[in-house]
Order: C-alpha cells, then sequence, then structure tokens
C-alpha cells in the first residue's frame, strides 16, 4: 500500500490553465505538506495543514489554493498557470509537524509542465 | 536566516570506494537534522534524523553523524544501487524542513 499517494503523476498543460492536483495519505497522520522542487533540485516547503487547518503558507502566489476537506487529504488549486510554475510538486506527511520523533513521509511527486 | 549547504554537488565513486557526503548547516538552535535519499522520478525517502552533537546513526551501509556545524554521511564500501541524490535537512520551527540542494552521489561497478 501507498503511503502517500498523489495525483496526477505527470500532467502537461498550456499557460493559464487551471489545474489541481491530489493527494491523499494511509498514515492516520494529522499534518500534511505541499513542497515544490525546482529545476535545481532544491525542495521548499509551500504549504502545511494540521488536522485540516492552514499552519505554514510560505509566501506563495495567491494562484497556488490549498484544500484539505479532511485530515487524510491535502489538494493543490492551480489557477492561471505561468511557465514558471514548471516543477516537481511533493505531498508529504508526518505525525505531529516535525517534532521529536516525528518523520516526513513524501509521496512520489508531481511532475507539472507548463508550456 | 536558517541555511543548509551539501558538498560535493557531484560525486562519482567506484564499487567498494568509501567516502563522505557533507552537510553544513546554520540555524538557530537545532531541533533535528534529517537525511533523505531521492532516486530519480521518485520522492525523498527517509533515512535518518539526529538531534544533538555527536549523535550517529546507521542503516546498512551508511552512517550519518552531527557536530554542531555540520553532518556528515558516510557511505561504506558502497554499491551501484546505493546511486541516488542524498538530501540533508534541518527543521525549523514546528512544521518545517529547510533543505540542502543535495549531492548526487553514482557508484561505478
Amino acid at each position: 500500500d501507498t503511503a502517500v499517494s498523489q495525483t496526477p503523476k505527470y500532467l502537461v498543460t498550456q499557460m493559464g490553465n487551471d489545474k489541481s492536483i491530489k493527494c491523499e495519505q494511509n498514515l492516520g497522520h494529522d499534518t500534511m505538506y505541499w513542497y515544490k522542487q525546482d529545476s535545481k533540485k532544491f525542495l521548499k516547503i509551500m504549504f502545511s495543514y494540521n488536522n485540516k487547518e492552514l499552519i505554514i503558507n510560505e509566501t506563495v502566489p495567491n494562484r497556488f489554493s490549498p484544500k484539505s476537506p479532511d485530515k487524510a487529504h491535502l489538494n493543490l488549486h492551480i489557477n492561471s498557470l505561468e511557465l514558471g510554475d514548471s516543477a516537481v510538486y511533493f505531498c508529504a506527511s508526518s505525525e505531529k509537524g516535525t517534532g521529536s520523533g516525528n518523520t516526513i513521509y513524501f509521496g512520489e511527486g508531481s511532475w507539472l509542465t507548463v508550456v | 536566516e536558517d541555511q543548509v549547504t551539501q558538498s560535493p554537488e557531484a560525486l562519482r565513486l567506484q564499487e567498494g570506494e568509501s567516502s563522505s557526503l557533507n552537510c553544513s548547516y546554520t540555524v538557530s538552535g537545532l531541533r533535528g537534522l534529517f537525511w533523505y535519499r531521492q532516486d530519480p522520478g521518485k520522492g525523498p525517502e527517509f533515512l535518518f534524523t539526529l538531534y544533538s552533537a555527536g549523535e550517529e546513526k546507521e542503516k546498512e551501509r551508511l552512517k550519518a553523524t552531527l557536530t554542531k556545524k555540520e553532518s556528515f554521511l558516510h557511505i561504506t564500501a558502497p554499491k551501484p544501487e546505493d546511486s541516488a541524490t542524498y538530501l540533508c535537512a534541518v527543521r525549523q520551527g514546528a512544521q518545517k524542513l529547510v533543505f540542502g540542494q543535495g549531492t548526487r552521489l553514482t557508484i561505478n561497478p
């Protein structure tokens, strides 16, 4: 069973379109995240949710809107896609933040290409 | 601002040739240093968490160590399947990891 699963894995879309990436975790974790990995392979946090409540919003453009219908799901909706949004987006989860003993588990990633 | 710098950016070794990867960090009050492995086309896979200087953890051919300024990932007698990008991160605040740019390791048979 995949612990953190995200769909789609690959997404090619035109500038200006709106798209969503879905994420689900079956680990029973309270906290979920979205990270972005750019072409230089840097992983940077975008958002974190703790039991459906937004905790971290890391200076991400308003075009990006996370939605957490329940603590096992965290979706990412992107409006008016731009070329610079092309990247790999990783969903992740942990028991409660990254406190002592808590490990962040990552999904397989969603490769977004904006053309 | 917390910073993580990894070196080298890329490392190519022969099978069986031991070496170390470096992760230098500046953080106000370390609350955990994390090592991950990332294979091409995959998400990061957790390896270790270290919390205090002097701490060491081992897993198969990998050993992670921690000082007050840096962490090392020692690879002993590596095999081709150890080829991957190794990522280091420090915990910032309650829920955020700050990552380095990674070291791309290639083990030639």
